[in-house]
């Protein structure tokens, strides 16, 4: 079974600044792997698919990338509305997401 | 634009049964290649898919609530449904329905997300 691991759980970065946020699978999920973004009261929004694709109006400064079992997703410059909880999710087989990272102001 | 409307009671007894509904709006549920999958979110916590259908009828679910769990589809009214036996406390969540493409595309479209109680 196919675990699903993000780090760190809480990321504190200030408006400006880059995030790095960091998802491990147990084992190769190719390139099947998506990012969300979510905000409280609000459903998950999908960022990031194919690793590395950015969905529909998806800022470019949002980007992901890796392979197999190591994935990055990386927001270059902090906007107010990005701080949020992230989650990576496989979809290689049966859709497992992970824990989520909190991203939270400095 | 695609659009998912979940309904059903927000309060459900323990050992009962859990039915939503799913409305799909804005296309059509038999679109070829999609699958109409279900996820659910207990209070302050991560995401959790529970299964998915696809407009065939054809279904499959996560492993760990698979015996209680049971999705339909109803392509005349272009919805799809679940239901969750034996309920419990760890039960209560928002549930969201969403559409994706196993193997190909993730969950790119949701609902608005119901939050179902468990309680006596």
């Amino acid at each position: 079974e196919i675990v699903m691991t993000q780090s760190p759980a809480t990321l504190s970065v200030s408006p400006g600044e880059r995030a790095t946020l960091s998802c491990r699978a147990s084992q190769s999920v190719s390139s099947n792997l998506a990012w969300y973004q979510q905000k409280p009261g609000q459903a998950p929004r999908l960022l990031i698919y194919g690793a590395s694709t950015r969905a529909t109006g998806i800022p470019a400064r949002f980007s992901g990338s890796g392979s197999g079992t190591e994935f990055t997703l990386t927001i270059s410059s902090l906007q107010s509305e990005d701080f949020a909880v992230y989650y990576c999710q496989q979809y290689n087989n049966w859709p497992l997401f992970g824990q989520g990272t909190r991203l939270e102001i400095k | 634009q695609l659009q998912l409307q979940e309904s059903g009671p927000g309060l459900v007894k323990p050992s009962e049964t859990l039915s939503l509904t799913c409305t799909v709006s804005g296309g059509s549920i038999s679109s070829s290649s999609y699958y109409w999958g279900w996820i659910r979110q207990p209070p302050g916590k991560g995401l959790e898919w529970i299964g998915s259908i696809y407009y065939s009828g054809s279904t499959y679910y996560n492993p760990s609530l698979k015996s209680r769990v049971t999705i339909s589809v109803d392509t005349s009214k272009n919805q799809f449904s679940l239901k969750l036996s034996s309920v419990t406390a760890a039960d209560t969540a928002v549930y969201y329905c969403a559409r994706h493409s196993p193997g190909q595309i993730p969950f790119q479209h949701w609902g608005q997300g119901t939050l179902v109680t468990v309680s006596s």
